[in-house]
C-alpha cells in the first residue's frame, strides 16, 4: 500500500516567486491537510481540504492557497515567496481522523534565496 | 490554538521512564501524538478522544484529562528506538489538528 506521496522532495526558489508543491494522499483517503514545519515552531497548521473543499484554514496569509481535487490529490501555491517561508512542508492524509489519526508523507523541503 | 509541550527537551539513559505533558485552552475532542526522528516525516502513534479511554501499547501509554484538556504520555523503560521529536495534536471539534512545538527525546546507552 503506497504512503503519502510529496513532490518535489527539494526546492530552491528566489523572493518573489511562486512555487506549486503536490501531495498525493493514501488511496481512499478524502482527507488532506497541510502543516509548515519550522525550527522553534513545529508543525503549522495550514490548511485541510476534504471532497474537494477546504473545511478549514490556518493563521496564514492569503499568498499560502490551496486545491484539491476529484482524485482527493491536493496541490498548494505560494505566492510573492519571502525568505520566512523557507521550511519543510508537510502533507498528511486521513481516512477517519479520530480513529487511525494521519499518515504523514515526507514532506517538501522549500528553501527561499 | 496551539497547545504547550513540555518539557521542551529530555535526555534519558536506556531503561529509564519519561513523561511527556500537553495541554491546551480549548475544549478538546481530541489529541493525538506523533513521534518524529530526525529527517522522517511524524509517525502516528496513538489517539485519545473524548470519554474515551486510556491508550497505550507496550511500553507507551497515554491519558487524556478532559476537565483540565491535558494529555501525557508515558515512555516506560525507554528503548533507543525511542528517540525522536514527539507531538502532541489537539482538535477541537473541528476535524483540524493542532500541534505543539514537540519534544526532543534523546535516549543514550
Amino acid at each position: 500500500k503506497a504512503g503519502v506521496t510529496q513532490t518535489p522532495r527539494y526546492l530552491i526558489k528566489t523572493r518573489g516567486q511562486q512555487v506549486t508543491l503536490s501531495c498525493s494522499p493514501i488511496s481512499g483517503h478524502r482527507s488532506v491537510s497541510w502543516y509548515q514545519q519550522t525550527p522553534g515552531q513545529g508543525l503549522q497548521f495550514l490548511f485541510e481540504y476534504f471532497s474537494e473543499t477546504q473545511r478549514n484554514k490556518g493563521n496564514f496569509p492569503g499568498r499560502f492557497s490551496g486545491r484539491q481535487f476529484s482524485n482527493s490529490r491536493s496541490e498548494m501555491n505560494v505566492s510573492t515567496l519571502e525568505l520566512g517561508d523557507s521550511a519543510l512542508y508537510l502533507c498528511a492524509s486521513s481516512l477517519a481522523a479520530r480513529e487511525y489519526g494521519y499518515t504523514f508523507g515526507s514532506g517538501t523541503r522549500l528553501t527561499v534565496v | 490554538q496551539q497547545p504547550v509541550q513540555s518539557p521542551q527537551a529530555v535526555i534519558l539513559r536506556e531503561g529509564e521512564d519519561a513523561v511527556i505533558n500537553c495541554s491546551s485552552s480549548k475544549a478538546l475532542y481530541s489529541v493525538h501524538w506523533y513521534r518524529q526522528k530526525h529527517g522522517e516525516a511524524p509517525v502516528f502513534l496513538m489517539i485519545l478522544l473524548k470519554g474515551g479511554e486510556q491508550k497505550g501499547h507496550e511500553k507507551i501509554s497515554a491519558s487524556f484529562n478532559e476537565k483540565k484538556q491535558q494529555s501525557s504520555l508515558y515512555l516506560t523503560a525507554s528503548q533507543l528506538s525511542y528517540s525522536g521529536t514527539y507531538f502532541c495534536g489537539t482538535e477541537a471539534g473541528a476535524n483540524n489538528l493542532f500541534f505543539g512545538t514537540g519534544t526532543r527525546l534523546t535516549v543514550i546507552p
